[in-house]
């Protein structure tokens, strides 16, 4: 399975733009980089995924590697609502989905 | 609205009883899947079910157990051979197959089970 290494915890105040990095240097070239996050006492919430390009919804933006060993999410203008444990998961296709979730990275979001 | 029901939200349980936490999707979705989250740390993959009457083991299912007799619902039971059931647990659903491969899972706000 392709291991990731996130930041175990990151800082940033209110309404200023949010850089969560990832890397996953053994990931496939078929394996999709998926984004969940969780707030507390809640389950998982999607946020974003991509495979090679960059990718943009009303949630976040997705920045990819050429070489596809890491990635960035962007939170554009982060707010309290942001305040979050962000996983990033390589998404495996056997059969069915396999979510590997690691620790992820603890967001904390300063008013 | 769509989505995943799990309930109750919170439960107990004497020591050596089994128990069933229930998971109900109204999205259509073919696939199913229970997760197991402890304290700081991230989920585990129980069991998982691509469509009815078909289950498959996951990272962690000893001591579980899961039937899958329709496509809204994926009930979960805890054994009395689960050695450390205290635990949040998760259920998951998501479209499956070809060009739903890739589509996100959507969670349920879990079940929080503790035993006294």
């Amino acid at each position: 399975d392709a291991k990731t290494t996130q930041p175990n915890s990151m800082e940033s105040n209110e309404e200023e733009p949010v850089h969560l990095p990832c890397n996953h240097s053994t990931i496939s070239g078929t394996d999709y980089i998926h984004w969940y996050r969780q707030l507390p006492s809640q389950g998982p919430e999607y946020v974003i995924h991509g495979l090679t390009s960059n990718v943009n919804n009303r949630m976040a933006s997705l920045a990819i590697a050429e070489d596809r060993k890491s990635s960035t999410l962007i939170l554009h203008r982060a707010t309290l609502r942001d305040a979050a444990v962000y996983y990033c998961i390589p998404l495996i296709i056997q059969g069915a989905q396999k979510l590997v979730f690691g620790q992820g990275t603890r967001l904390t979001i300063n008013p | 609205d769509g989505g995943i029901t799990q309930s109750p939200k919170y439960l107990f349980r004497k020591e050596g009883q089994n128990v069933t936490l229930s998971c109900e999707q109204n999205l259509n979705h073919d696939a199913m899947y229970w997760y197991r989250q402890d304290p700081g740390q991230g989920l585990r993959l129980i069991y998982y079910s691509q469509i009815v009457n078909d289950f498959q083991k996951g990272d962690i299912a000893e001591g579980y157990s899961v039937s899958r007799e329709k496509k809204e619902s994926f009930p979960l039971t805890v054994t009395s051979a689960q050695k450390n059931p205290t635990a949040f647990y998760l259920c998951a659903s998501s479209g499956t197959g070809g060009r739903y491969s890739n589509q996100p899972q959507h969670f349920g706000d879990g079940t929080r089970l503790s035993i006294l």
